[in-house]
């Protein structure tokens, strides 16, 4: 079964841009959620999505939006992009909420 | 609130040597336990869970962990590392009752030497 893929895996944008990762679930996984990897933050949860409705929302700013389609498919997106949102952005996908996570290679996005 | 605290940022090892990665947590309703390895440049493979049952949990690569629920530890053993180890690793709890959001320790970089 393919893993978690996650596109692209590395981006680079300029401060006030808008940036949309996008994150393919395992096959038959319902579940998907995003963290923010940094070195000065470790791993922080953004948001989890199951049935195409936001379960859960870690504490980030109103610029972090995300969205689940029906075939279980994700995408996050930032908006005027900052210099701190530079990060490791990974996408993890379980059966179900609750159960265990499995994670993609990430997106590396840098924000010049 | 929940919190994990991994004791160690750094533990150096050599090849064939045993290790113990240690991991604390901190929560007032029951959780779920985790330890993820990240290797260069890619994501996080899990290497075990606890979820209930035998407090002793084996996973893959040879690691084992033991949940202490007096203590609140989820320490993380392996009795021969090998040079191909060398990558950080990750504790994480997730609170059951509150969805699937995993709570991520700071990390300890494992880095094994000849």
């Amino acid at each position: 079964k393919a893993g978690v893929t996650q596109t692209p895996r590395y981006l680079i944008k300029t401060r006030g841009q808008q940036v949309t990762l996008s994150c393919s679930p395992i096959s038959g996984h319902r579940s998907v959620s995003w963290y923010q990897q940094t070195p000065g933050q470790g791993l922080q949860f953004l948001f989890e999505y199951f049935s195409e409705t936001q379960r859960n929302k870690g504490n980030f700013p109103g610029r972090f939006s995300g969205r689940q389609f029906s075939n279980s498919r994700s995408e996050m997106n930032v908006s005027t992009l900052e210099l701190g949102d530079s990060a490791l952005y990974l996408c993890a996908s379980s059966l179900y909420p609750q159960e265990t996570q499995y994670f993609g290679p990430g997106t590396r996005l840098l924000v010049l | 609130a929940q919190s994990v605290t991994q004791l160690d940022s750094q533990v150096p090892v050599f090849e064939e040597a045993p290790v113990e990665l240690r991991c604390n947590y901190s929560s007032s309703v029951s959780v779920y336990l985790f330890w993820y390895v990240q290797y260069p440049n890619q994501g996080l493979q899990l290497l075990l869970k606890y979820l209930s049952g035998s407090t002793l949990v084996k996973g893959i690569n040879g690691f084992e962990a033991e949940f202490n629920k007096s203590q609140t530890s989820f320490h993380l053993r392996k009795p021969s590392v090998h040079i191909s180890d060398t990558a950080e690793y990750f504790c994480a709890v997730s609170v059951s009752q509150a969805g699937t959001a995993l709570i991520f320790g700071k990390g300890t970089t494992l880095s094994v030497s000849s």
